[in-house]
């Protein structure tokens, strides 16, 4: 069966721009989160939901970090006004069941380059 | 705060010899402990992981972990390291909030 989707890719953006990146989780997963990766580092926690309720959004890093999932499956996490300290891999993950600590499934990531 | 220390930006080992990625924490209440391994352009791929129960945990492709909670630390093993074993390998730690904590990474490198 399919993994866990993402798109676009890659999406070069200018300064100032708005960029939506889109999450596919697995099919029947209940848990999905988004994570930001910067160069050399480890994944950062964004935001969890689980189902269509976001029940944790503490990581985004400022009012400008946006995410939904209306319909409990497919994620949209919105970047308004990009700035160059928004280029990083964005990566999505989902999970079988509600707790947190279950395996996560993770996405290839969308890499935003903001210029 | 909580966080997560691999202080092996690179290990290297010889096909056949053991291999350990070594992994600290810190979080509050109880851990749970994962490892994680990231091929070149494919995404994070789940090896084990440690909630309750045995200190010794086995998982995928031969690896294991050994909880250790007296030294914080949750050390990725593997008996006998294979060239296909190289890779990128996080471990990632969550407690009492909903948040897992990645460490920065290990690149490991098997020489043939």
């Amino acid at each position: 069966g399919a993994g866990v989707s993402q798109s676009p890719r890659y999406k070069v953006a200018k300064r100032g721009q708005d960029v939506a990146l889109r999450c596919d989780p697995i099919s029947g997963h209940v848990s999905l989160f988004w994570y930001q990766q910067a160069l050399g580092q480890g994944p950062e926690f964004l935001t969890y939901f689980q189902n269509e309720a976001q029940l944790d959004k503490s990581g985004l890093p400022s009012d400008r970090f946006f995410a939904e999932r209306p319909e409990g499956s497919v994620s949209t996490l919105k970047i308004q006004r990009t700035q160059q300290e928004d280029s990083a891999v964005y990566l999505c993950a989902s999970s079988l069941r509600p707790s947190v600590w279950n395996e996560q499934f993770f996405g290839p990531g969308t890499r935003l380059t903001v210029l | 705060a909580q966080s997560v220390a691999q202080p092996e930006d690179q290990v290297n080992v010889a096909e056949g010899n053991p291999l350990t990625v070594k992994c600290t924490y810190s979080v509050s209440g109880n851990p749970y402990l994962f490892w994680y391994v990231q091929y070149p352009n494919r995404g994070l791929q789940f090896l084990l992981k440690y909630i309750t129960g045995d200190n010794l945990v086995k998982g995928s492709y031969g690896f294991e972990a050994e909880f250790n909670k007296s030294q914080t630390s949750f050390h990725l093993k593997k008996p006998s390291a294979l060239v296909s074993d190289s890779a990128l390998y996080f471990c990632a730690a969550g407690g009492a909030t909903n948040k897992l904590i990645f460490g920065t990474g290990t690149l490991l490198a098997v020489q043939p």
